[in-house]
């Protein structure tokens, strides 16, 4: 069965520090790859996305990602956190081609400190 | 990408009650996708609604408790039956841009308390 883990529950780190949340896809075959925001009480918001090509990719906000086939993972990354990143992350997958569903990971709860 | 209304944006309502969830999206998209995210939890896929069929249920959610209408390829109801407070979660509405290539777009969910 097609899933997406991400295997941190939470996570917290100093503002200005990096960051890499962990992402580990099974799919039968490379999925498209999300990953989304979602801030307190806020909507979700689209980061970044994978479906093809260069390996490392650029989303908002700062945010980058890459893509691992060898390891079925796409973390992502940030190399200097602010305090407005405090937010849940969630990873998520879908089948190649039109008219599939998306599935979560379970997410990561990022906290920052000053 | 695409922009999805939903709305109520909250709501309380006591448990045996229903509540019916709009969604208008302001282009005609095929497939549009319904999800619950429980209280400190992840999104969990309820159905995917295809405009001139019934709805496919994901696995543990069934049409008498979540059923849904799709009368046109810009707008979607869910409605949630005979709530009772296990029903209390965020509900969203999500289409996809591009066949999936430029991400899914999501309404801003309504916060649903049931008392």
């Amino acid at each position: 069965a097609q899933s997406v883990t991400q295997p941190d529950i939470h996570i917290t780190v100093s503002e200005g520090a990096s960051l890499e949340l962990r992402c580990n896809y099974s799919y039968g075959a490379t999925p498209y790859l999300f990953w989304y925001v979602q801030s307190p009480g806020q909507g979700l918001q689209l980061l970044l996305k994978y479906f093809s090509g260069d390996t490392l990719v650029q989303g908002i906000k700062g945010f980058e990602a890459e893509f691992k086939r060898s390891q079925s993972s796409f973390n992502l990354r940030k190399p200097s956190v602010h305090w407005s990143d405090a937010a849940e992350y969630f990873c998520a997958g879908a089948n190649r081609g039109g008219g599939n569903k998306l599935t979560f990971g379970t997410g990561t709860q990022l906290k920052v400190e000053l | 990408s695409a922009v999805i209304s939903q709305k109520p944006s909250r709501d309380i309502c006591q448990r045996g009650t229903s509540l019916t969830i709009q969604c208008q999206v302001d282009s005609q998209v095929t497939m549009m996708f319904w999800y619950r995210q429980q209280p400190g939890q992840s999104l969990t896929l309820i159905a995917t609604a295809n405009q001139g069929s019934e709805a496919t249920y994901e696995s543990g959610f069934v049409i008498d408790k979540f059923p849904i209408s799709r009368p046109n390829l810009t707008f979607s109801t869910l409605t949630v039956s005979n709530m009772s407070p296990e029903d209390s979660s965020i509900y969203l509405c999500s289409v996809e841009d591009g066949q999936g290539r430029n991400g899914y777009t999501f309404g801003s969910g309504t916060r649903l308390t049931v008392v």
